[in-house]
């Protein structure tokens, strides 16, 4: 099945500097990477995605990348705030698995001030 | 607010009963989904339901079983309780059975005693 890597797994950034989280996948065939926020005591929220046939999606502060070939993803967060401080998860998935979602381990991001 | 409601939001219970969790998918969604989060298996996929039937399948013990109902609710079902179990249980819902985006409910704190 579908293996998903997350690193790092603890980030500690200072606040208006910039994050960085990387996936890598296993299962050639997935074609949709989503990322998830996951705020304390909360369920996790859609924050972006991508599909295997874009390379990189921008939404104001937060990009993702694709690399199909090396079958690596990346989460990039410019100007980061307090309130990203969270966990932060990456997720592969394909269509004939009724895009079930396989997560990595998650990334506790801490933003201070 | 995702959309998605999960009850109860919190659930004590001893080894060896069974329990059943409740989740109202987002208004017009036809497809649920159902994961686990532990801290040492993180977020895991268990099922998916669409329109009523099974789609697709993940780590999901026999003593578990989930079904979605006619008016699209979902109930997850855990039998034989053991304290491994003790985990959160999220329900996420989307539009159709290959839709990619989906949408969490808050969650439901499992605690086997």
């Amino acid at each position: 099945g579908e293996n998903v890597e997350q690193h790092p797994s603890t980030l500690s950034v200072q606040e208006g500097d910039s994050a960085v989280i990387k996936c890598t996948y296993s299962d050639s065939a997935s074609n949709y990477f989503p990322w998830y926020k996951q705020e304390l005591g909360k369920g996790p929220q859609l924050i972006i995605d991508i599909r295997s046939n874009v390379g990189e999606k921008k939404d104001q502060r937060i990009a993702v990348t694709l690399n199909k070939t090396a079958k690596h993803f990346s989460l990039h967060i410019t100007e980061t705030q307090p309130e990203d401080s969270a966990v932060y998860f990456c997720a592969a998935s394909r269509r004939n698995s009724g895009y079930a979602l396989n997560f990595g381990k998650g990334t506790s991001l801490l933003v201070t001030p | 607010d995702s959309g998605v409601t999960q009850t109860p939001k919190h659930l004590i219970t001893a080894t060896g009963q069974r329990v059943t969790l409740r989740c109202s998918p987002r208004s017009g969604d036809l497809s649920v989904y159902w994961y686990q989060q532990s801290l040492d298996q993180g977020l895991q996929f268990l099922i998916q339901y669409y329109n009523g039937e099974e789609r697709a399948k993940g780590n999901i013990l026999e003593r578990f079983s989930a079904q979605q109902f006619p008016d699209l609710h979902s109930e997850l079902n855990l039998s034989s309780l053991e304290l491994g179990d003790s985990a959160l249980y999220f329900c996420a819902s989307s539009k159709t059975g290959t839709s990619t985006e989906a949408f969490f409910g808050q969650g439901t704190r499992l605690t086997v005693v």
